[in-house]
């Protein structure tokens, strides 16, 4: 199973751009890379997903590198309401019948005005 | 409105005294999962059901067990709670079975709060 590190915590100023690298050396070849955000109190919500290459969507981007084995979202000019954690999962079928999803601890980023 | 719910969201209970954490999805998802959050360990898998009748163990199952006879439900039950329990759960479901693409993106419950006196 594919493990993912990311770093604990980052801080950014309103208005940068903020990018969190997340590493899954051990990424199979059928396993997705997906980012989710978490509010506290609340559940965690689907930001972006990719396989290879770069993701755009309307909230953020997702580079992942050739060799699959980490990848990086990016928050273009943050505000103070995309304080929250993020999450790095990294999952999909091992080929074993197996559907197990690995989370990462998360990476508390804090936006300061 | 699609969602996911979960019950109760908050409870307190004694060591040995079996609870059930119910969760429904009234999306038609075939992949349904359980996770608990503590601080510093982020979300684990608990268990996780890929369809009716299927399920299979996630990072942390001791001391859990679960069980899928509807598609829409997918209970988490503690036959014997103790102290370590004592977390935050999270109930999610997919379209489809991790792996898939757009379609597995999950949906979380919004939490259910478990002490364990």
């Amino acid at each position: 199973l594919a493990k993912t590190t990311q770093p604990i915590s980052m801080d950014s100023y309103e208005g940068q751009e903020v990018n969190i690298t997340c590493s899954h050396n051990n990424i199979a070849t059928n396993d997705y890379i997906t980012w989710y955000q978490q509010f506290p109190s609340q559940g965690p919500r689907f930001i972006i997903q990719g396989y290879k290459t770069k993701v755009t969507n309307e909230v953020a981007s997702l580079f992942i590198p050739a060799d699959r084995k980490s990848s990086t979202l990016s928050l273009p000019r943050v505000s103070l309401s995309d304080t929250a954690v993020y999450y790095c999962l990294v999952g999909g079928d091992s080929g074993a019948g197996s559907y197990q999803l690995t989370f990462g601890k998360g990476t508390k980023l804090s936006v300061i005005p | 409105e699609a969602q996911v719910t979960q019950n109760p969201r908050y409870l307190i209970t004694v060591t040995g005294k079996k609870l059930t954490v119910t969760c429904s999805q009234n999306m038609n998802h075939e992949y349904m999962s359980w996770y608990r959050q503590d601080p510093g360990l982020g979300l684990r898998q608990i268990y996780y059901s890929m369809n009716v009748e299927v399920t299979d163990k996630g990072d942390v199952p001791e001391g859990y067990k679960v069980s899928r006879k509807e598609k829409r439900n997918f209970p988490l039950i503690l036959e014997s709670p103790s102290p370590n329990q004592t977390s935050l759960y999270f109930c999610a479901s997919s379209l489809s079975n991790p792996g898939t693409g757009v379609s597995d993106t999950q949906y979380f419950g919004p939490g259910t709060r478990l002490t364990v006196l």
